[in-house]
């Protein structure tokens, strides 16, 4: 069974800083992707980045970076030099190859950027 | 259009009434899946189409709640003697086909917010 916990609710920082999310994964598939979507305040629930379970090499795109580290079944997201626009509530996911890529979500991240 | 679209975007209905809610998912994919978002909470997966047929209605809650995709295209979430606890926002999701990155990456709609008085 997929399970996907994000064990912080909100986090609060000042426009400039970086925010780090966590996000703990359980699956029993080998095959396996892992998601970060941003639902802003407009509800709608936007694509950020995708990792396949045979890939674990971090990368950094923008002002976006995330860590996998199956070891650990961990995949954190970090946002750079945060700004306003950024606040939004972000998901972390989870879909099986065997499970038709039906999307396990955590409960979701509220991060508010402080201007 | 360019992306998912779901009509209506709201909808307030009274407990026991019959709705029904819409989503047309991008053209070309055939994936089709709807999750349930409650207040506070992440989306919730209910149920899959891989063409009109559909495939996994394992998070379906209970028997009334039924989907259709008659031509593969256009879905529609039907939900019978609604109950209060069916208030939530219905997202609809499509992807080019349920197979490994790109083509499973889901699209998702704006959500149709469901609220039983």
């Amino acid at each position: 069974a997929q399970k996907v916990t994000q064990a912080q609710t909100e986090i609060s920082v000042v426009e400039k800083e970086d925010v780090t999310l966590d996000c703990v994964y359980e699956t029993r598939d080998t095959t396996y992707y892992l998601f970060w979507y941003k639902q802003p305040p407009s509800g709608e629930l936007v694509f950020l980045i995708r990792r396949n379970s045979f890939d674990e090499q971090n990368e950094i795109s923008g002002r976006y970076s995330w860590n996998f580290q199956k070891s650990t079944s961990s995949f954190n997201f970090t946002i750079t030099a945060s700004q306003v626009v950024d606040s939004a509530v972000y998901f972390c996911a989870l879909s099986e190859a065997q499970g038709n890529n039906r999307l396990a979500f955590g409960k979701g991240n509220q991060v508010v950027v402080i201007p | 259009g360019a992306g998912v679209s779901q009509t209506p975007s709201n909808k307030v209905t009274e407990k026991g009434k019959y709705v029904e809610l819409r989503c047309d998912p991008i053209s070309g994919h055939t994936a089709l899946y709807w999750y349930r978002q409650s207040l506070g909470q992440g989306p919730e997966f209910l149920i899959y189409f891989q063409g009109t047929g559909a495939a996994d209605d394992s998070g379906l809650p209970n028997d009334r709640f039924f989907a259709v995709r008659p031509e593969g295209s256009v879905s529609t979430l039907k939900i019978q003697r609604t109950e209060r606890g069916d208030s939530a926002v219905y997202l609809c999701a499509s992807s080019l086909d349920p197979g490994g990155p790109p083509y499973n990456e889901q699209f998702f709609g704006p959500g149709t917010r469901l609220t039983v008085l």
